[in-house]
This record gives structure tokens, C-alpha cells and sequence, in this order.
């Protein structure tokens, strides 16, 4: 089983509003991340967390919270956020961070922002 | 800055035809390769990886990986309708940024039967 689940499946908010992201595996994998995708653009990295501890960055503007509250769970804080940051925000696990580990994504979060 | 570049699209083939897709990388220190279609309004799904040189082939599927010139490349054959996607070649590098995919742009891939 590689599912990586992602809720909600759809999101709209306003720019005052705060919401939450949530991703959820059950594989054991201790590395999550998470992605942003604008249409007909490929992935772009946000975060990673390996063993439960932040990692990487990608220099994401702080209305953008990540929290990764347990080894099955990661979360994305959202607040105040803008327009452009309608996209598709995609999560991934893998075994951990080595490089020949795959990533394998969930169904993602289609995110409106009015 | 760390790029992977696709053959650009969009690829049009006939059923049961060859599709040949390519991808270069510009980080010499990439070590991993992967290949992952994406249908519209969906998540990326694995297609293949390759770490080594030379050629790893699942089914229909045939990844090459040419670490000398920097080259991925991903055949399918017998190509069917639903085949028809995006295909995004992704590289990790194995210096500080262990765990970064870095993406091509794609190469949208249609079949027509």
C-alpha cells in the first residue's frame, strides 16, 4: 500500500481567512513533504520534514506554516494568504530523505484563494 | 542553478506506436531518476526509477540513464489512449538537498487511436 492521503480534496478561503491542510501515511515513511503546482507547471518544493523535524525550507513566505505533529501526520497552516497562491498543493512521503528513495504523492488540495 | 529540461511537446502518437521521451540534468552530482505521469487535475504517479547506467524496463515501459552525457530518457511501447498525459522527469542530487525532486517542465504525451 503507498497511499498517502491528503484532506480536504478542495478549499476555498478568503485573504483573512486561516485554514489547515492535512496529509496522512500510514507506511512508516519518516520523510514528508510538501509540494505547490500552478497550472500546467510541474511541482514545486515547500518543505520537507525528516523525522519530524523541519529540513528544508524552499524560502516559503511565512502564511504558509508547516507542522508535522507525528511520524504518520503533516499539516499546512494557512493565513492570510494571497490570489496567486491558488494552486494544487501536493503531499509526498518516502522511506526517509536518501536519494534513491521514492516519493509517492497523495491526490492533493486544489486551493482557491478569493 | 540545478535544472532538468524536457524534450518539448506536445508528443502526438499513433496507438500501438513507440513514444520516445527525453530529459537532460544539469547537476552532475544527480544521482536518481525518476519518471512520473500526471493525468489533468491529478497527483503525479510513479512511472519508473533508475539509479544506475544503462536501461531498466517494467512492462511497456523502458527507462535509459546515461550518466556521461547527462541523459534520461523514457520509451513506451505498444502506446495506448490511456497513455495520454503529462510526463514529468524528476532528478535528486545527493549533495546538501537530500530529498529535493527537482522537475522538468513535462512533455504532454497524446495517443490517438
Amino acid at each position: 500500500d503507498t497511499e498517502v492521503t491528503q484532506t480536504p480534496k478542495h478549499l476555498v478561503m478568503g485573504m483573512t481567512n486561516k485554514k489547515s491542510l492535512k496529509c496522512e501515511q500510514h507506511m512508516g515513511h519518516r520523510a514528508m513533504y510538501w509540494y505547490k503546482q500552478k497550472a500546467k507547471k510541474p511541482p514545486e518544493l515547500m518543505f520537507v520534514y525528516s523525522y519530524e523535524k523541519l529540513s528544508i525550507n524552499e524560502s516559503v513566505p511565512s502564511r504558509f506554516s508547516p507542522e508535522c505533529p507525528n511520524s504518520s501526520l503533516l499539516n499546512l497552516h494557512l493565513h492570510a494568504l494571497q490570489p496567486e497562491d491558488s494552486a494544487l498543493y501536493l503531499c509526498a512521503s518516502s522511506q526517509d530523505r536518501r536519494a534513491k528513495n521514492i516519493q509517492y504523492f497523495g491526490a492533493g488540495t486544489r486551493l482557491s484563494v478569493l | 542553478q540545478k535544472e532538468v529540461e524536457q524534450n518539448s511537446g506536445p508528443l502526438s502518437v499513433p496507438e500501438g506506436a513507440i513514444a520516445s521521451l527525453n530529459c537532460t540534468y544539469s547537476d552532475r552530482g544527480s544521482q536518481s531518476f525518476f519518471w512520473y505521469r500526471q493525468y489533468s487535475g491529478k497527483s503525479p504517479e510513479l512511472i519508473m526509477s533508475i539509479y544506475s547506467n544503462g536501461d531498466k524496463e517494467d512492462g511497456r515501459f523502458t527507462a535509459q540513464l546515461n550518466k556521461a552525457s547527462q541523459y534520461v530518457s523514457l520509451l513506451i511501447r505498444d502506446s495506448q489512449p490511456s497513455d495520454s498525459a503529462t510526463y514529468l522527469c524528476a532528478a535528486i542530487d545527493g549533495g546538501t538537498s537530500y530529498g529535493k525532486l527537482t522537475f522538468g517542465q513535462g512533455t504532454i504525451l497524446t495517443v490517438h487511436p
